[in-house]
């Protein structure tokens, strides 16, 4: 299993101001992958955190909105940039680790973003 | 492409009763079908995952689910519910290698004493 810990846990944040949320993990993962959680809606991926290179963005979500790094394997940003209301969210970082299909994939406990 | 469809955002259930949560899932690929359980203000939980293996599968907490593939439906079961299993569920698909999953809407799921 892998262990997960994402700050801040929590802000509330002013509409055109930026946040950078920190992901990491007590050991080497394979995936790294950060999810938006709507006021009582599902998940939606926004992206594929990836070593040392750009992240792999989901359609509706551009780099220049949500930039990621990944400088190693156990951790990785993620900014919510020039934020606004519709940006509050719940934002989770999840995880792979191993090779093999249909591994596990391992949730932090999420920031809860209020944007004012 | 995959997708999953949660019928019911929210399911209601006697303590002691059977509990049924249904996804029905569409995909291009084999699918790799999960359920996790959220518990208010925490993160997600694996409950139990299905891989191609053994078509019922056990998790975690007294929960099994059954693929069908003629039915696309990975529906999760529990025999007796209790109140500790109030919380939301999510039934996720992946089509493997380095696939992020697709989420369900959820179901919430209430215990009534």
């Amino acid at each position: 299993s892998a262990v997960i810990s994402q700050k801040p846990s929590r802000d509330i944040c002013q509409r055109g101001t930026s946040l950078t949320i920190q992901c990491q993990v007590d050991s080497q993962v394979t995936m790294m992958f950060w999810y938006r959680q709507q006021p009582g809606q599902s998940l939606t991926l926004i992206a594929t955190a990836n070593q040392g290179s750009e992240a792999t963005y989901e359609s509706g979500f551009v780099i220049d909105k949500f930039p990621i790094s990944r400088p190693n394997l156990t951790f990785s940003t993620l900014t919510v940039s020039n934020m606004s209301p519709e940006d509050s969210s719940i934002y989770l970082c999840s995880v792979v680790s191993g090779f093999s299909i249909g591994t596990e994939a391992f949730f932090g406990q999420g920031t809860r973003l209020t944007v004012v | 492409a995959q997708s999953v469809t949660q019928l019911g955002s929210h399911v209601s259930v006697s303590e002691g009763a059977l509990v049924l949560l249904r996804c029905n899932y569409s995909s291009s690929v084999p699918p790799y079908l999960f359920w996790y359980v959220q518990y208010p203000n925490q993160g997600l939980q694996l409950l139990l995952k299905y891989t191609s293996a053994a078509t019922l599968v056990k998790g975690i907490n007294g929960f099994e689910a059954e693929f069908k593939k003629s039915e696309t439906s990975f529906h999760l079961t529990k025999p007796s519910a209790h109140m500790s299993d109030a919380a939301e569920y999510f039934c996720a698909v992946s089509g493997g290698g380095a696939d992020g999953l697709t989420f369900g809407k959820g179901t919430h799921l209430i215990i009534q004493p």
